[in-house]
């Protein structure tokens, strides 16, 4: 059974950068056709997606971060990583990491989260 | 990128039916039969009840039921129960290969 780790500093300040992890366990990373994305959440506020990767490499983000995102695997020790710089106060949040299903065909796209880490909150001081 | 539109809230008794809607474009939700839910508690990580607009999870109840209509989804709980108070999201595949969340729906039970 996957389960899903993050770690992260928990507080940081305007202008820096953030850095996650998320420790994927009970299974590869790179085993079968799942992408690993990030969602975070801000306080009181709804469920924002931030981006996507797969283990090959491939890569899509949140237009509205791509500028300041990084998301990253390491295969060798089974980690999805995110990088966020220049911090604002708005990039405070829950971030999630969770297993991204895929669908393949005709119509092939982004399907289902479906297993999810427990989140690590991050405060953004200014 | 526009978040898909949710009610804020809805409400009902226990046994009774809700329906939440989640209102989307033609570029998202009417282009693609990947639209997926989430239940939320307080405190707690999202869980998936729905993906491809109707389908269940192995273990979620069918109680729980997805539909899609033009650029709309919807999610319906019949027989409510005190234990589905939560907070409820549709989500959905949509151009650029990127996703999109509805704002969250707070469901009480009377």
């Amino acid at each position: 059974q996957v389960q899903l780790q993050e770690s992260g500093p928990g507080l940081l300040k305007a202008s820096q950068t953030l850095s996650l992890t998320c420790a994927v366990s009970g299974g590869h990373i790179s085993t079968g056709d799942f992408y690993w994305t990030w969602v975070r959440q801000p306080p009181g506020k709804g469920l924002q997606w931030i981006g996507y990767i797969h283990h090959s490499g491939a890569v899509h983000s949140n237009p509205s971060l791509t500028s300041r995102l990084t998301i990253s695997v390491d295969t060798s020790n089974n980690l999805l990583s995110l990088r966020l710089s220049s911090l604002t106060a708005a990039d405070t949040a829950v971030y999630y990491c969770a297993r991204l299903g895929w669908i393949f065909g005709v119509v092939a796209g982004a399907d289902y989260m479906d297993v999810w880490g427990k989140g690590t909150t991050v405060t953004v001081s200014s | 990128q526009s978040a898909l539109t949710q009610p804020a809230s809805v409400s009902g008794s226990p046994g009774q039916s809700i329906t939440i809607s989640c209102s989307g474009s033609s570029s998202d939700i009417g282009t693609y039969n990947l639209v997926s839910w989430y239940q939320q508690s307080p405190g707690h990580a999202p869980q998936l009840l729905i993906f491809e607009v109707n389908k269940r999870p192995s273990g979620v109840s069918n109680r729980f039921s997805g539909a899609k209509s033009g650029n709309t989804a919807s999610l319906t709980i019949s027989g409510l129960q005190a234990e589905d108070e939560s907070d409820y999201y549709c989500c959905s595949y949509a151009p650029g290969s990127t996703l999109v969340f509805g704002g969250g729906t707070k469901l009480t039970v009377l």
